[in-house]
């Protein structure tokens, strides 16, 4: 099984401010790495696949990078709807798995 | 639009079983690989379950549910299933029906279904 391992676990920031955040598989991946944003109360929403493609209707301050083991999901300039709990996944081997999620709050 | 409809969840005993059902809509069913995810309380995403489209019927559970759950599809019906049995008390979570993309590569779970909470409790 594929782990992935996310940092840090929570961050505090300004809106305004440029994130990234970390991904990590304790095997290669290739390029098959997606990030989800989720919401409290909400189903998780894609954000980023094939390490950086964005989804359809994602802002363009939502950027996804890396290859292999490691990938970073970067928001250029935060919005105050940004503020939510950020998940990778890989789809390279069976079974999926997700990383366990970096909280993103307001400082 | 598309839209994912699930249900069937509720509370149930340990050892119990529980069918949970999703409704897909605005989009062709049959050409798309579907998942099950799930969420326990306070806790992140776990993958459950996969079934192959039309070209496929291949399936694949998570360790954790390998033996007990047993994913399915209609695609006359629109509807993707989750067979829950020999349920126990660490099954309690949301479970989310998922749409998975492809773009020639994986696409990601591009929709998501609002989730049906399941407890498991004596």
């Amino acid at each position: 099984e594929i782990v992935l391992t996310q940092s840090p676990d929570t961050l505090s920031l300004s809106p305004g401010e440029r994130v990234t955040l970390s991904c990590r598989a304790s095997q290669s991946v290739g390029s098959y790495l997606a990030w989800y944003q989720q919401k409290p109360g909400q189903a998780p929403r894609l954000l980023i696949y094939d390490a950086s493609n964005r989804a359809i209707g994602i802002p363009a301050r939502f950027g996804g990078s890396g290859s292999g083991t490691d990938f970073t999901l970067t928001i250029s300039s935060l919005e105050p709807e940004d503020f939510a709990v950020y998940y990778c996944q890989q789809r390279r081997n069976w079974p999926i798995t997700f990383g366990p999620g970096t909280k993103l709050e307001i400082k | 639009e598309v839209q994912l409809v699930e249900s069937g969840g509720g509370l149930v005993q340990p050892g119990g079983s529980l069918r949970l059902s999703c409704v897909a809509s605005g989009f062709t069913f049959s050409a798309y690989e579907m998942d099950w995810v799930r969420q326990a309380p306070g806790k992140g995403l776990e993958w459950v379950s996969y079934i192959g489209s039309r070209t496929t019927n291949t399936r694949y559970y998570a360790d954790s549910v390998k033996g007990r759950f047993t994913i399915s599809r209609d695609n006359a019906r629109n509807s993707l299933y989750l067979q829950m049995d020999s349920l126990r008390p660490d099954d309690t979570a949301v479970y989310y029906c998922a749409r998975e993309e492809w773009w020639g590569v994986p696409g990601g779970f591009d929709f998501w279904g609002q989730g049906t909470l399941v407890t498991v409790s004596s």
